[in-house]
């Protein structure tokens, strides 16, 4: 079965430091792997998204994911942190063998200081 | 505009009156799926579905009932709700590659 980690419940930045959220998977087969985001009161919407090819990929918001296949990881990084990007951030791996669904990390909420 | 549509998005109600969250996607996507988010605990599949007349149990289906009679609905119902139901629940529906598309919440709470 597929199963997505996210090692950190909280992460704390200041406004305007670098960020890296962690992730890493596990599937038998190259995934399809994504970021969500779900900002306060809201539902989720997609940062970006990784099928195949580069391993680096650009999203929403001035956000990047790396796809490392050797460490099992799909980590999230932005190089300037905005106070707008406090919310809840989600990895997920799809699909789960052929059902098309995809299975999501438990969250890391991100806190900004001012 | 492409979307999925939940109602109600807040409902409280009582301990073992019958209830139907209702959700509708306008993408023609044929997987849908029903969530509940927690803290601390994430998002944790409830039941989803891959096309009309099929679906199946998640990680978390006691207490839960769905239906798929037409591709664009997937309303989850609880027949007689608990107090450990009270949740945000979410409706997603994806394309093949599993990217999903959510609606907006619903908050259930149950006295």
């Amino acid at each position: 079965a597929q199963s997505v980690t996210q090692p950190d419940i909280h992460i704390t930045v200041s406004e305007g430091a670098s960020l890296e959220l962690r992730c890493n998977y596990s599937y038998g087969a190259t995934p399809y792997l994504f970021w969500y985001v779900q900002s306060p009161g809201q539902g989720l919407q997609l940062l970006l998204k990784y099928f195949s090819g580069d391993t680096l990929v650009q999203g929403i918001k001035g956000f990047e994911a790396e796809f490392k296949r050797s460490q099992s990881s799909f980590n999230l990084r932005k190089p300037s942190v905005h106070w707008s990007d406090a919310a809840e951030y989600f990895c997920a791996v799809g699909p789960r063998g052929g059902s098309y669904i995809p299975t999501f990390g438990r969250g890391t909420s991100l806190i900004v200081h001012p | 505009e492409a979307q999925v549509t939940q109602n109600p998005r807040y409902l409280i109600t009582v301990t073992g009156k019958k209830l139907t969250v209702t959700c509708s996607q306008n993408m023609n996507h044929e997987y849908m799926s029903w969530y509940r988010q927690d803290p601390g605990l994430g998002l944790r599949q409830i039941y989803y579905s891959m096309n009309v007349e099929v679906t199946d149990k998640g990680d978390v289906p006691e207490g839960y009932k769905v239906s798929r009679k037409e591709k664009r609905n997937f309303p989850l119902i609880l027949e007689s709700p608990s107090p450990n139901q009270t949740s945000l629940y979410f409706c997603a529906s994806s394309f093949e590659d599993g990217e999903a598309f959510f609606g907006q919440g619903t908050r259930l709470t149950v006295v």
